[in-house]
């Protein structure tokens, strides 16, 4: 059972255009959702991270949009570019219990 | 600082071969895991450590086992090799701290087995 889905699986976007990638999940009882980001050939490194107890949260040009009543949350990259191409993962976890993933979205920004 | 550091980062075994693979952590982390990476799949949770000398089984356990006799080190054992092990494999570390939720992950280890 897939505990979060995550849409597209692939993702092709024009330099300087807005990325999204979307998650659902469907424990309420998950209270962390990470966003990983991975380049090829590396491992999955953290990118940005959310609590429940907030709507919106923004780092550069990167923001998480989430939905408690819909179980939903997203990836924005605003100003999209080549350098951001990589496979991003959303993920959620409960307190100590392993981090459930997403499938994975890979993004190309193309110029 | 190394961070999370596992070799060897490429393999390639025959069907029916056995081997190891080695993670270490210099970050005093309490918690590790080990993830397979295949196309389409995402990251599958194999196995995980909640501590010293404790393992348990995530999502993909079988035919892989694992032991953590040292904190900074988890390994990761194919005790008779399948195809269907062909995979990039991850190990990650984490603090154990609930206010902070980040994964340290390694660079991954490429194993082919044909």
């Amino acid at each position: 059972q897939q505990q979060v889905k995550q849409s597209p699986q692939s993702l092709i976007v024009q330099k300087g255009g807005i990325s999204i990638i979307n998650c659902a999940y469907e424990n309420t009882a998950f209270d962390y959702f990470p966003w990983y980001q991975q380049f090829p050939g590396k491992g999955p490194a953290l990118l940005i991270a959310i609590r429940p107890d907030v709507s919106e949260k923004k780092e550069g040009r990167f923001t998480i949009s989430f939905n408690k009543s819909a179980k939903q949350f997203s990836l924005h990259i605003m100003d999209s570019q080549p350098g951001d191409s990589a496979t991003y993962f959303c993920a959620a976890v409960s307190g100590n219990t392993p981090l459930v993933f997403g499938k994975g979205t890979r993004l190309s920004v193309i110029a | 600082n190394a961070g999370v550091t596992q070799t060897p980062k490429f393999r390639v075994l025959k069907t029916g071969q056995s081997m190891t693979l080695l993670c270490a952590q210099d970050m005093n982390h309490e918690y590790m895991y080990w993830y397979r990476q295949d196309p389409g799949m995402g990251l599958r949770l194999i196995h995980y450590s909640v501590g010293e000398g404790t393992t348990a089984k995530g999502e993909v356990p079988d035919g892989y086992n694992v032991s953590r006799l040292k904190k900074q080190n988890f390994l990761l054992g194919l005790e008779s090799a399948a195809p269907s092990q062909t995979s990039v494999y991850f190990c990650a570390s984490w603090v154990g701290n609930a206010n902070t939720g980040e994964l340290f992950f390694g660079e991954g280890s490429r194993l082919t087995v044909l």
